[in-house]
C-alpha cells in the first residue's frame, strides 16, 4: 500500500525566510510523488511532480521539492517565503500503473510579515 | 476558461434528500475522479472513472453513485443524505489511465447537510 505522512499540520515562517513542509512516503515500488496547494475556498493546484526523471524537481512560484529515495522523502522548499504563499499544502503519492491519489493530510503555511 | 467547473458551488439541503453535483473537463482528458474532502481537510478518494473502468474506493457507501454522461462530464449523485455527507467534494481529470499525469482539479462544491 502507499501512502504519504507530512510531518507538522501547521508551520509559521517569516517572510523572507526558507519554506520546508515535509514528506515521507510509503510505497512498494517507485511511487508517482506530487505537492499541491489549496489557497482558501479554492480547489487544489499542482505545484510539481515527480515522475522517475530528476531527483530535483522544481515547480511553480519558487517551489521545488528533492526525491530522496534512501529517506523515502520528498520535501518541499522555498528560499523565501512570500506572504501570498499562505496557504494549505498537500503531499500525494500514487503507485505506478494505478490512477488513485493519496494524499497527506496537509500542512498549513502561515507566512508572518 | 476553467479547466475543470463544478455546479454548485454551495449546496445546502437537509436530511433524506437526494441532490446531484455536476462537474464538467474541457481538457480532453480521459479520466475523472471526485474526492471528498472533511473538516479536517483530508482528501480522499471517492471515484476513479474512464471509459474502460469504474473504481469505487470500498468504504464509501452506495448512496454514492458517479454518473458519466460523456468523456467530459461526471456527475455525482447522492441519495437519502446524511449529516455526515457534510463536506467539501473535488471533481478531478487526468489525461493518461495510471500513467502518473497530473490531476487538475475543480474548484470544489461545499455540501451542508442540515
Amino acid at each position: 500500500a502507499q501512502s504519504v505522512t507530512q510531518l507538522g499540520s501547521h508551520v509559521s515562517v517569516s517572510e523572507g525566510a526558507l519554506v520546508l513542509l515535509r514528506c515521507n512516503y510509503s510505497s512498494s515500488v517507485p511511487p508517482y510523488l506530487f505537492w499541491y496547494v489549496q489557497y482558501p475556498n479554492q480547489g487544489l493546484q499542482l505545484l510539481l511532480k515527480y515522475t522517475s526523471a530528476a531527483t530535483l524537481v522544481k515547480g511553480i512560484n519558487g517551489f521545488e521539492a528533492e526525491f530522496k529515495k534512501s529517506e523515502t522523502s520528498f520535501h518541499l522548499t522555498k528560499p523565501s517565503a512570500h506572504m501570498s504563499d499562505a496557504a494549505e499544502y498537500f503531499c500525494a503519492v500514487r503507485k505506478t500503473g494505478a490512477n488513485n491519489l493519496f494524499f497527506g493530510t496537509g500542512t498549513r503555511l502561515t507566512v508572518i510579515p | 476558461d476553467t479547466a475543470v467547473s463544478q455546479t454548485p458551488k454551495y449546496l445546502v439541503t437537509q436530511m433524506g434528500n437526494d441532490k446531484s453535483i455536476k462537474c464538467e473537463q474541457n481538457l480532453g482528458h480521459d479520466t475523472m475522479y471526485w474526492y471528498k474532502q472533511d473538516s479536517k481537510k483530508f482528501l480522499k478518494i471517492m471515484f476513479s472513472y474512464n471509459n474502460k473502468e469504474l473504481i469505487i474506493n470500498e468504504t464509501v457507501p452506495n448512496r454514492f453513485s458517479p454518473k458519466s454522461p460523456d468523456k467530459a462530464h461526471l456527475n455525482l449523485h447522492i441519495n437519502s443524505l446524511e449529516l455526515g455527507d457534510s463536506a467539501v467534494y473535488f471533481c478531478a481529470s487526468s489525461q493518461d489511465w495510471g500513467q502518473g499525469g497530473e490531476q487538475y482539479f475543480g474548484p470544489g462544491t461545499r455540501l451542508t447537510v442540515t
